[in-house]
């Protein structure tokens, strides 16, 4: 049973260019969750999401960043014209159920802008 | 707003040696508390969890405390071995969250070295 797939694992991108990182959850799980690693800085919320439904984006950027994670096919977390403070890794998790269901990370992905 | 702070930021010791890693939270209002162990380019893996109304978890060699009321957990590890090198991260879980585990408010973690 593979785990959580994240893919790109690095990801280098030009200001002002999009970054589009994907998750696909485990088997069986339909509850993901995005989580953002600023370089010195501890692991932050950022979305919770179900099939087709944004569940909780208190922790998202106001702007430029957007997530789904549509019915078939991976979770898309996109940020739109990336600056330089958006270098970090995006790690997702998933669940098989919301509620205290245990947390599965996939590797992350490392975003660089340059 | 919940800060989490972990001390020491690395730890560098000898095989065998015991050790303790520790974590301060500024909000005692947690559901619950967890340890975590992060491997360079790799994901998160759950080590312990405590829920607010327990002290302790222990899980072979490691062992998570929790004093919810002064805002303290430590982990204890046990006859370290070079395995066990990784980043400790420290993760609460705020009481309001309706026993959601997903809005974890995380330390920067305990970079920890054994030595052989």
């Amino acid at each position: 049973n593979a785990g959580v797939m994240q893919n790109p694992r690095h990801l280098v991108r030009r200001r002002g260019q999009e970054a589009r990182l994907r998750c696909s959850p485990m088997k069986g799980h339909s509850h993901v969750y995005w989580y953002r690693q600023l370089p010195e800085e501890g692991l932050k919320f950022m979305v919770y999401l179900q099939k087709e439904n944004i569940i909780d984006e208190s922790g998202m950027p106001k702007e430029r960043f957007s997530a789904e994670f549509p019915k078939e096919g991976p979770s898309i977390l996109r940020i739109q014209q990336v600056v330089r403070g958006d270098s970090a890794a995006y790690f997702c998790a998933s669940s098989p159920q919301g509620g205290n269901s245990p947390l599965h990370f996939g590797n992350g992905t490392r975003l660089t802008v340059t | 707003k919940q800060e989490v702070t972990q001390i020491p930021a690395a730890l560098s010791v000898p095989e065998g040696e015991n050790l303790v890693l520790n974590c301060s939270f500024t909000d005692s209002a947690i559901y619950n508390l967890q340890w975590f162990r992060q491997d360079p380019g790799k994901g998160l893996t759950s080590l312990l969890l405590i829920q607010s109304s327990q002290r302790e978890q222990t899980s072979g060699r490691l062992n998570a405390s929790l004093d919810k009321s002064s805002g303290r957990s430590t982990l204890y590890i046990a006859a370290s071995q070079p395995g066990d090198s990784a980043t400790y991260l420290c993760a609460v879980t705020p009481e309001d969250s309706g026993g959601s585990n997903y809005k974890l408010t995380f330390g920067k973690g305990t970079l920890l070295t054994v030595n052989p």
